[in-house]
C-alpha cells in the first residue's frame, strides 16, 4: 500500500523557520518526482515546489522562492521543504505529492494526508 | 504564469445528470492538463490527465477532452459519492498552476 506521511507541522511566528518532512513508503520513491502542494483555509490549491528523482532538479514558485527549499533522501525515502522567513499568507495545509512523470506528463497519483503549518504572532 | 480559469465556480445538480465543467488556460498546454476531485477534509484525488487518459481505479463515468487552451471534464451521469471540489492543473511548464476550482452539489 503506498503511503505518504507528512509531519513537521505547526504554530510558527512570522519570521521563523520550520522543516517538514514526508514519508514515502510503498511505491520506489526515487523513481518519481516529488512535490509540494499547499492549501490555505478555504482555498484552493496552489503548487509550491518540485524535485526530481535523483534530487538534482528544483522548481519554486515565486511566492517561496529563495526562502522555502525542497530537498529528498532516497535512502530514507523521505521528502523535505525547508521554510524559513515564514509569512502569515504561508499559513496552509501542505500536501506532500508522488507524481511518475509518465511519458513526459506530470501528474500527482499519490498524495499524503497533509500537515498544517500556521504563521502567527 | 499560465493563468487556468474553471466555470462554472459552483454547479448543483441531480443524480443521474450529465455534468460539464470547463477550464481554459491563458496559452497553449497542448494536451498538458490533470483533473482532481477534493472532498472536504481529504486529499485531492487524481481523475484525468494528459487532458482524457483516466487514471487507473477512476469509474468511467469521468470522461476528459481538450486541447490547446479550452478542456472539459464530464461526469456522465452524477453519482451522491462524486460531491466534491474539482481542479484542472496544467502541467506544461512551471508554476504547475491549478484553477479556482469548481463546487459541485447534489440539487
Amino acid at each position: 500500500e503506498v503511503q505518504l506521511v507528512e509531519s513537521g507541522g505547526g504554530l510558527v511566528q512570522p519570521g521563523g523557520s520550520l522543516r517538514l518532512s514526508c514519508a514515502a513508503s510503498g511505491f520506489t520513491f526515487s523513481n518519481y518526482w516529488m512535490h509540494w502542494v499547499r492549501q490555505a483555509p478555504g482555498k484552493g490549491l496552489v503548487w509550491v515546489s518540485r524535485i526530481n528523482g535523483g534530487g538534482s532538479s528544483t522548481t519554486y514558485a515565486d511566492s517561496v522562492k529563495g526562502r522555502f527549499t525542497i530537498s529528498r533522501d532516497n535512502a530514507r525515502n523521505t521528502l523535505y521543504l525547508q521554510m524559513n522567513s515564514l509569512r502569515a499568507e504561508d499559513t496552509a495545509v501542505y500536501y506532500c505529492a508522488a507524481d511518475p512523470d509518465y511519458r513526459g506528463y506530470s501528474y500527482v497519483d499519490y498524495w499524503g494526508q497533509g500537515t498544517l503549518v500556521s504563521v502567527s504572532s | 504564469d499560465i493563468q487556468m480559469t474553471q466555470s462554472p465556480s459552483s454547479l448543483s445538480a441531480s443524480v443521474g445528470d450529465r455534468v460539464t465543467i470547463t477550464c481554459r488556460a491563458s496559452q497553449s498546454i497542448r494536451n498538458y492538463l490533470n483533473w482532481y476531485h477534493q472532498k472536504p477534509g481529504k486529499a485531492p484525488k487524481l481523475l484525468i490527465y494528459a487532458a482524457s487518459t483516466l487514471q487507473s481505479g477512476v469509474p468511467s463515468r469521468f470522461s476528459g477532452s481538450g486541447s490547446g487552451t479550452d478542456f472539459t471534464l464530464t461526469i456522465s451521469s452524477l453519482q451522491p459519492e462524486d460531491i466534491a471540489t474539482y481542479y484542472c492543473q496544467q502541467s506544461y511548464s512551471t508554476p504547475y498552476t491549478f484553477g479556482q476550482g469548481t463546487k459541485l452539489q447534489i440539487k
